[in-house]
C-alpha cells in the first residue's frame, strides 16, 4: 500500500541552525501538510500546500518556516535558525483531495539543544 | 485554529467490554470531521471522515456517529481488543486545515 515517507527519523542540531525535514508524499496525492507535537501536547497544523503554493498556514508557521516542493516527488521544511522550542515530532502527510482522509508519515523527532 | 474538544483524556477498558467517548466542536460553518487512531510508535491512521447530520460511518468493531447542530460525535468500540489501545484522535476541517482535539488515550486491559 502506498505511504507517506519522512527522512530522517530523528534529527538533532543545535540551537540557530537550519534544518530540512524531507517528505515523500503518496504520488497521486495533490494535497500536502506539515503538522507537529511538542511532547505532551496537541497534535498542531503548520502548512497546508496545493498547486506549488501554501494554502493555509498556522500562526506557528512564521518567517523562520518555508517549505517547497523542489521536484515531482519530494516536499521539504526548513527551519532556518531552530529555537529550543522548534524540538517536537514533525509530521508530513498528503491527501488526494482537500476534504478527503489524511495518510501521514513516520515522523521526524527534532530536538533542538 | 478551532476549537475540538475530546472527553475522556484517557480510558482503561476490560477486553471484550464495549466503550464509546466524545469529540465536541463548534457547530458553526461545518465542513467535515476526521477521527485517527494513532498507536504508539506509529503515525496516525485515518478511520472515518463525516460530513453529513446523522452520519454512521462502521470499520469493523469501530463506529462513529455525527450530530453537527449540536456539535459533537462519538466513537464507539465494541468488544475491545488489546489492538484497539491507541490514542484516538479527532480533528475538524472546515477548509484545507485540520484541527486536531488532544485525543482520547484507550488503553485495553487483558
Amino acid at each position: 500500500e502506498p505511504e507517506v515517507t519522512q527522512t530522517p527519523s530523528h534529527q538533532v542540531t543545535q540551537m540557530g541552525q537550519e534544518v530540512i525535514l524531507r517528505c515523500v508524499p503518496i504520488s497521486n496525492h495533490l494535497y500536502f501538510y506539515w503538522y507537529r507535537q511538542i511532547l505532551g501536547q496537541k497534535v498542531e497544523f503548520l502548512v497546508s500546500f496545493y498547486n506549488n503554493e501554501i494554502s493555509e498556514k498556522s500562526e506557528i508557521f512564521d518567517d523562520q518556516f518555508s517549505v517547497e516542493r523542489p521536484d515531482g516527488s519530494n516536499f521539504t521544511l526548513k527551519i532556518r535558525s531552530t529555537k529550543l522550542e522548534d524540538s517536537a515530532m514533525y509530521f508530513c502527510a498528503s491527501s488526494r483531495q482537500g476534504n478527503e482522509k489524511l495518510f501521514f508519515g513516520s515522523g521526524t523527532q527534532l530536538s533542538v539543544l | 485554529i478551532l476549537n475540538v474538544e475530546q472527553s475522556p483524556q484517557s480510558l482503561h477498558v476490560q477486553e471484550g467490554d464495549s466503550t464509546n467517548f466524545t469529540c465536541s466542536f463548534p457547530s458553526s460553518n461545518f465542513y467535515a470531521l476526521h477521527w485517527y487512531r494513532w498507536e504508539t510508535a506509529k503515525s496516525p491512521e485515518a478511520l472515518f471522515v463525516m460530513t453529513l447530520n446523522g452520519d454512521e460511518k462502521k470499520k469493523g468493531r469501530i463506529s462513529a456517529t455525527l450530530n453537527t447542530k449540536e456539535g459533537y460525535s462519538y466513537l464507539y468500540i465494541k468488544g475491545s481488543q488489546p489492538e484497539d489501545s491507541a490514542t484516538y484522535l479527532c480533528a475538524l476541517t472546515n477548509d484545507y486545515k485540520l484541527s486536531f482535539g488532544a485525543g482520547t488515550t484507550v488503553t485495553v486491559r487483558a
